[in-house]
């Protein structure tokens, strides 16, 4: 079965950097679209960013653009999320999900890691 | 950027009520459109993409419809493991995906 597992997530100061990783098995990684959404305290779903299958096409929405870097290690089935410059506005529970096509959802998402950014 | 709004916001209900939650586009989405659900402390589950095509293996008490800029999920008989949010996304930008405020059902 699909399984994506979040790590990295934790507490850290302003201005401060952190990378998350989701371990992904279960389906062939290398073929699907992934994504990371987030959620503060609260609050609702805000997609943060996306990379094809291959790694080459990334998109951000402006709210996060040049602060956070999605990349993935097909090698490893690996989706990481670089987060730079980080403020108490980026705290939120991180997940990973799967794209299902085009128009089709994200059909599997991870349980999730929460980032608070905190002094 | 296209923006989502349901309402309502809350919803109370009680176990086997029909229940509807609409979802309003600030412009037309043609049926590119998803609803999930959110139990607490958990991450969302797709329930209906395109508009009306349900996730394998989610029950059909659960139905969608719409195109354009209005949207309802409709939960034909609530059950107690039903109580959760809904959010409905919109897959029409892509790759700018947006996503509603979420409607918190609410047992009565």
């Amino acid at each position: 079965q699909v399984q994506l597992v979040e790590s990295g997530g934790g507490v850290v100061q302003p201005g401060r950097s952190l990378r998350l990783s989701c371990a992904a098995s279960g389906f062939t990684f290398n073929t699907y679209s992934m994504h990371w959404v987030r959620q503060a305290p609260g609050k609702g779903l805000e997609w943060v960013a996306l990379i094809s299958y291959d790694g080459i096409n990334k998109y951000y929405p402006d709210s996060v653009k040049g602060r956070l870097t999605i990349s993935r290690d097909n090698s490893k089935n690996t989706l990481y999320l670089q987060m730079n410059s980080l403020s108490a506005d980026d705290t939120a529970v991180y997940y990973c999900a799967r794209s299902s096509g085009y128009y089709g959802g994200f059909d599997n998402w991870g349980q999730g890691t929460l980032v608070t950014v905190s002094s | 950027d296209i923006q989502l709004t349901q309402s309502p916001s809350f919803l109370s209900a009680s176990v086997g009520d029909r229940v509807t939650i609409t979802c309003r586009a600030s412009q037309g989405i043609s049926n590119y459109l998803a609803w999930y659900q959110q139990a607490p402390g958990k991450a969302p589950k797709l329930l209906i993409y395109a508009a009306s095509t349900l996730q394998s293996g989610v029950p059909s008490r659960f139905s969608g419809s719409g195109s354009g800029t209005e949207f309802t999920l409709t939960i034909s008989s609530l059950q107690p493991e039903d109580f959760a949010t809904y959010y409905c996304q919109q897959l029409n930008s892509y790759p700018l995906y947006t996503f509603g405020q979420g409607t918190k059902l609410e047992i009565k």
